[in-house]
């Protein structure tokens, strides 16, 4: 069955530096893939969308890539910011052709001042 | 993009009494979905809300259990039914303004929800 792994750990970071966070998956060949920002005690917020057939997409400090081959997707914020401390899911559209997504478990992101 | 109003932001409820939840969007919207966020995993879909008919549901979740109405493009209600300890979670309403597909979804700020 479909599978979205991120990482559970929390990634620190020192603010300034780029962040790197992943989301992988199994068994599925998505059209598209999704990131989302969530912060405690609000819904997740979109941030961008890439297609299988982008390599890669930006927007201000952040970039995605997207690697089918890899099955694999890598959210980057550039020149971090505490601000940018939240957790990050990345979603796709389900394997049964469903458009509606199935979201990743997310990952925290913590940068340091 | 569509603001989404959830009412109420967080309850205490006894065990097997029942809430009814609450989702104002303020732009007709062609779906909305609920969902349910346990603490530290992720989103699971519980049901589709669809305007004048009745929801579909997600495996796992029941139309006794979790009453869902959507009786326009912009409001719908979901009913957490006869509470019990393992029920506490938050719930979210979402919705997408295109039914093509691709499309991002926007959240309400969910719905805190503890069973006593």
């Amino acid at each position: 069955s479909q599978k979205i792994e991120q990482n559970s750990e929390a990634l620190n970071i020192q603010e300034g530096k780029t962040a790197t966070l992943t989301c992988n998956y199994t068994n599925y060949s998505p059209a598209y893939l999704q990131w989302y920002r969530q912060d405690p005690g609000r819904g997740p917020v979109f941030l961008l969308l890439i297609r299988e057939n982008e390599k890669e997409k930006r927007k201000e400090r952040l970039k995605v890539t997207f690697d089918t081959t890899l099955k694999q997707s890598l959210f980057h914020i550039t020149a971090s910011q505490p601000a940018d401390s939240a957790t990050y899911l990345c979603a796709l559209p389900s394997a049964g052709g469903s458009y509606i997504p199935t979201f990743g478990r997310g990952t925290s992101l913590i940068v340091h001042p | 993009s569509a603001v989404i109003s959830q009412k109420p932001s967080r309850d205490i409820c006894q065990r097997g009494t029942s809430l009814t939840i609450q989702c104002q969007v303020d732009s007709q919207v062609t779906m909305m979905f609920w969902y349910r966020q346990q603490p530290g995993q992720s989103l699971t879909l519980i049901a589709t809300a669809n305007q004048g008919s009745e929801a579909t549901y997600e495996s796992g979740f029941v139309i006794d259990k979790f009453p869902i109405s959507r009786p326009n493009l912009t409001f719908s209600t979901l009913t957490v039914s006869n509470m019990s300890p393992e029920d506490s979670s938050i719930y979210l309403c979402s919705v997408v303004n295109d039914g093509t597909g691709n499309q991002p979804q926007h959240f309400g700020d969910g719905t805190r929800l503890s069973i006593l």
